[in-house]
């Protein structure tokens, strides 16, 4: 069962418009959320995260926002650019929860239209 | 090194032939982790170091899967007698200690089993 859910695999967004990507999650126990980016060919790498109890956490053009109770997170970027076309992946984990590792959605691929 | 590296970046292989993915992590990062993208999939956890031990296996797909790190710095990923399903991008990340979630990431080894 997919605990961390993306549910838009592309997304096509105009360059300096808003991009907002969705991610919805199943498990109460998830306490830190974490947004990967990823280029073809490289690995991913780390773009911002938020822990359960705050509800945004900004970081120049990203934004996290969570919403526990609808335990639904998005990514905001503004102003979208051409080089965050990409995958984003959205990621968390549960506290004390042994594996030590991250449950990450399919990921969702943002392109940006001149 | 700058980053974490992974060899080799990409590998196929006879189905029922072993297979030996290796990862070098940042230097000073005593986390490591494993993780794997099948075709369409988000990424898979499986398996992650702190220092040389490996507290936790229950993520490995299979007893065909093994994986070691020694030195506290390289770790490899084994595969005994790959199979079709075994095919996808295997990647390996580090971070400075357990529980930091900004992990960095390899750019991953891309195995075919064919």
């Amino acid at each position: 069962d997919q605990q961390v859910k993306q549910n838009s695999p592309s997304l096509s967004v105009q360059e300096g418009r808003i991009s907002i990507l969705n991610c919805d999650y199943t498990n109460s126990m998830f306490d830190y959320f974490l947004w990967y980016k990823k280029y073809p060919a490289e690995g991913p790498t780390f773009l911002i995260s938020i822990s359960s109890i705050k509800d945004k956490n900004e970081d120049g053009r990203f934004t996290v926002f969570l919403n526990k109770s609808a335990k639904h997170l998005s990514l905001h970027i503004v102003p979208s650019q051409p080089g965050d076309s990409a995958v984003y992946f959205c990621a968390a984990r549960i506290d004390g929860g042994g594996a030590d590792g991250l449950t990450f959605g399919k990921g969702t691929h943002l392109i940006i239209q001149p | 090194g700058a980053g974490v590296s992974q060899s080799p970046s990409n590998k196929v292989t006879e189905k029922g032939k072993d297979v030996e993915l290796r990862c070098d992590p940042i230097s000073g990062h005593t986390a490591l982790y494993w993780y794997r993208q099948s075709l369409g999939q988000g990424l898979e956890f499986l398996i992650y170091f702190q220092g040389n031990s490996a507290p936790d296996k229950s993520g490995l797909p299979s007893d065909r899967f093994s994986a070691e790190r020694t030195g506290g710095s390289v770790s490899t990923l084994t595969i005994q007698r790959t199979q079709q399903e075994d095919s996808a991008v295997y990647l390996c990340a580090s971070s400075p200690r357990l529980g930091n979630y900004g992990y960095t990431f390899g750019s991953g080894t891309r195995l075919t089993v064919v």
